[in-house]
């Protein structure tokens, strides 16, 4: 285990539900990272946070909110998704933005109808 | 975004043997390279990582290259066990930015 949990592991839903991500990482360290993991395509970073303060958007649709509560969790809202948001979501965290590794949660499957 | 990329993507070996995967970069700045290791069903886990001040760095069973005249990283792993089954990610970063990871090589190991 890396540290880093994420909740649920799967989720369906359909385009007009809300439903939220969690990760929740363990390992005293104070940034974190939401992922998009596509078929056939590099992990895609979307949003960081560095001591509870978003410091990235990576140009995600505002469909994608996120939430950072503390250093140690991190949500991912999601409201009226398309189909084409289907993916594993990752969710990683680091000492901090200075420190170079990463360490990754086991994702969550999404799939959206 | 600068690219990382991947010759192969995908490789099957033989139990036992020696695997080589290979991960081309195209940012010279880039000083900092993982390697991680994505099992089926979980997140990526580091397994390697290494400085564009080094050339080879060796940890239990896996050495990563570096040559950085051609922009080049790999991988090495010795004696391919079945449990190293998964895809297999290089990642590039300059100090404090973010990681621009490749698309990934799946090994398979076979018995």
């Amino acid at each position: 285990e890396t540290g880093v949990t994420q909740t649920p592991r799967h989720l369906v839903m359909g385009m007009t539900n809300k439903k939220s991500l969690k990760c929740e990482q363990h390992l005293g360290h104070n940034a974190m990272y939401w992922y998009k993991q596509s078929a056939k395509k590099p992990l895609e970073l979307m949003f960081v946070y560095n001591f509870k303060e978003q410091t990235e958007n990576n140009s995600v649709p505002s469909r994608f909110s996120p939430e950072c509560p503390n250093s140690s969790h991190l949500f991912l809202h999601l409201h009226t998704l398309q189909p084409e948001d289907s993916a594993l979501y990752l969710c990683a965290s680091s000492q901090d933005r200075q420190v170079n590794e990463q360490f990754f949660g086991p994702g969550t499957r999404l799939t959206v109808l | 975004g600068e690219n990382v990329g991947l010759h192969l993507p995908t490789l099957s070996v033989q139990e036992g043997d020696n695997s080589i995967i290979n991960c081309a970069y195209s940012n010279s700045a880039s000083d900092y390279f993982i390697w991680y290791k994505q099992e089926s069903g979980k997140g990526p886990q580091f397994i390697i990582d290494i400085r564009s001040n080094m050339d080879k760095r060796q940890g239990q069973r896996v050495t990563v290259l570096l040559n950085k005249t051609v922009k080049h990283l790999s991988l090495q792993i010795a004696a391919t066990q079945p449990g190293d089954s998964a895809v297999y990610f290089c990642a590039e970063n300059i100090w404090g930015q973010n990681f621009v990871f490749g698309p990934g090589t799946r090994l398979s190991v076979l018995p």
